[in-house]
């Protein structure tokens, strides 16, 4: 069983949907990690969260919201995405940010949308 | 310049022989690097960390070259389970912020 548990892990939606992605981690670590990957092209770094605070936002569209209710659980609220959206989502744990320590990734959601 | 780069093969290997990739990465003042496997349509995992003095972990070594930038995995003794894509990771500033290359596929055939 993974550290780093997402769902769904599949999920079709239309482009006037609302859905969210939930990632809970039972490690106990204080940073968490949004990344998007799409085919061939390296993860891309959506959003940091340490300690429940926002340390990081990589220019992501305002249709991606990301909400850290508590230091164990993530979310990513979708809304109005396009078709150039659709990828894996990634969500990751660290004991701390910034620090030279592992990134344990859940097993993602694959996101199309239609 | 991409911040990490990565040849993205595939490098088809027999089972029982060696291969070697490198990666190569812009920022000369980065100090953390890791290499991650990736499965098909799985999670990304690390795989070792790579430490200035090589270091090594059963049939896996890791190299670390800071005067030509670029780190390498070498994989002894190949088997099946080591088809996957590694992928490339080196933190980019003071903050250890992590920047994942796009990573190299390997397929190991019988």
């Amino acid at each position: 069983e993974t550290g780093v548990t997402q769902t769904p892990r599949h999920l079709v939606m239309g482009m006037t949907n609302k859905k969210s992605l939930k990632c809970e981690q039972h490690l106990g670590h204080n940073a968490m990690y949004w990344y998007k990957q799409s085919a061939k092209k390296p993860l891309e770094l959506m959003f940091v969260y340490s300690l429940e605070e926002r340390v990081e936002n990589n220019s992501v569209p305002s249709r991606f919201s990301p909400e850290c209710p508590n230091s164990s659980h993530l979310f990513l609220h979708l809304h109005t995405l396009q078709p150039e959206d659709s990828a894996l989502y990634l969500c990751a744990s660290s004991q701390e940010y910034g620090m030279d320590t592992e990134a344990f990734f859940g097993q993602g959601t694959r996101l199309t949308v239609v | 310049r991409k911040e990490v780069e990565q040849d993205p093969g595939p490098f088809n290997v027999p089972e029982g022989a060696t291969v070697a990739f490198n990666c190569t990465y812009s920022n000369s003042a980065s100090q953390s690097f890791f290499w991650y496997r990736q499965d098909c349509r799985k999670e990304p995992k690390l795989l070792m960390s790579v430490y200035s003095s090589g270091n090594e972990d059963g049939r896996f070594t890791a190299q670390l070259n800071r005067a030509s930038q670029y780190i390498s995995l070498l994989i002894r003794d190949s088997k099946l389970s080591d088809s996957a894509t590694y992928l490339c990771v080196v933190n980019t500033d003071s903050w250890g912020k992590l920047q994942f290359g796009a990573g190299t596929q390997v397929v190991v055939t019988p």
